[in-house]
Parts: C-alpha cells; structure tokens; sequence
C-alpha cells in the first residue's frame, strides 16, 4: 500500500511569490491535514480537509489556503512568500471511517526555502 | 502556536540502556500519540492511546496515558543505534465536529552510541 506522497520535495522560492505544494493521501484514506514544522515552532497544525471541506483550520494568515479534490488529493498554497515561511511543510492522511482518533500518516514533507 | 512540554529536551545515551521520556499538557486529551521522525522524513506513528491508565507496548517502545488524561510516558527499553530520532507526542482532542487536529510536543532528541 502505498504512503502519502508529497510533490514536490524541495523547493526555493523568492519573497513575494507564491507556491502550491500537492499531497496524495493513503489510498481509501478521507482526511488529510497539513503541518508547517520549523525549528522555533516545531509542529503546527495549518488545515485539514474531509470530503472536499475544510473542517478545521489553524491560526495561520490567509496567504496560506488549501483545498481537497474529489479524489481526496489536496493541494496548499502560499501566496506573497515572506522569510518566516521557510519550513517543512508536511501532509498527512487519515482514514476517518468512524470516529476520528487523530492517528495521521505522514509524507515525508516539501521543504519550502524562501530567500 | 499550541505545544505540548515535553522532556527532556535531548538524550545522549549508550547503546543498551532504557529511555524515558514524557509529555504533559495544561488540558485534556482523549488520545495521545507518539511519532518518531528520523531526517529527511516525516513522522511515523509509533503507538497511540486512547483510554487513561492505558499502558500500551509495541516492541521495545512502551507507553502510558496518563490517568488525569494530561500526560503520556514513552519508554524504549534497551536502545539500538537505529532508535535514533526525534520523538514526538501528540494530543487529540474532540471537540463538537469531527477532526483530526493533533497538537504535538516540543519533540525529544534521541542519539544513540554504539
């Protein structure tokens, strides 16, 4: 069975522009979150999406946004890169066939580098 | 943003000895987690709790939710070089909608001396 799949893996960018970073979950698997993880702030929860919705959302700005296609593949944007947006940025899968227990999979990250 | 205290902060130990470490949160959890993250990877699921007092094992790597369902313990008994990585815990919490949010610890820095 194959893992989440994270595309691209390592990226640079310029302050200003914008980058959309892609994630395809576990197969059969609804709900995917994503993560930013820096070495200040550790591990913080950015959104997560179930059937095509966002159904939470973290305390980042608005240039960070994310939506969910049909097929359960999600996609984050960042727009007006800045400096602080330099991290790991991780997603993960969830099966949410019941009861949801928080165990998330995760793919080995996009490393976004802003200069 | 939110994190969970977690100690210590780093281990340096030799190959052979048991490891400890714990997470503790100022509220409640119905699930706690621990996830193991080796460079260049994302974090991998090691063991996940879900009731208080549960105590929990998956090979050398033992576990406990803690009774007043603020805090977790990992134990990994006799280390291998290969146990290197940071360990993290995680908090669920349910709350109204359904979710999966996870609020994770500061992450525990394990290195292993052959």
């Amino acid at each position: 069975k194959a893992g989440v799949t994270q595309t691209p893996r390592y990226l640079i960018k310029t302050r200003g522009q914008q980058v959309t970073l892609s994630c395809s979950p576990i197969s059969g698997h609804r709900s995917v979150s994503w993560y930013q993880q820096t070495p200040g702030q550790g591990l913080q929860f950015l959104f997560e999406y179930f059937s095509e919705t966002q159904r939470n959302k973290g305390n980042f700005p608005g240039r960070f946004s994310g939506r969910q296609f049909s097929n359960s593949r999600s996609e984050m944007n960042v727009s007006t890169l800045e400096l602080g947006d330099s991290a790991l940025y991780l997603c993960a899968s969830s099966l949410s066939a019941g009861a949801d227990t928080g165990e998330l999979f995760f793919g080995e990250g996009s490393r976004l580098t802003v200069l | 943003g939110q994190q969970l205290n977690q100690s210590p902060q780093s281990m340096f130990i030799q190959e052979g000895e048991d490891v400890s470490m714990n997470c503790t949160s100022s509220s409640i959890f119905n699930t706690w987690l621990w996830y193991k993250q080796e460079p260049g990877e994302g974090p991998v699921l090691l063991i996940a709790l879900y009731k208080a007092g549960e105590l929990t094992s998956n090979g050398r790597l033992t576990a406990q939710f803690g009774i007043t369902r603020k805090d977790s313990f990992l134990n990994i008994s006799a280390s291998i070089p290969s146990d290197v990585g940071i360990y993290f815990c995680a908090g669920h919490r349910l709350r109204g909608g359904a979710t999966n949010k996870l609020i994770f610890g500061t992450g525990t820095l394990l290195a292993v001396q052959p």
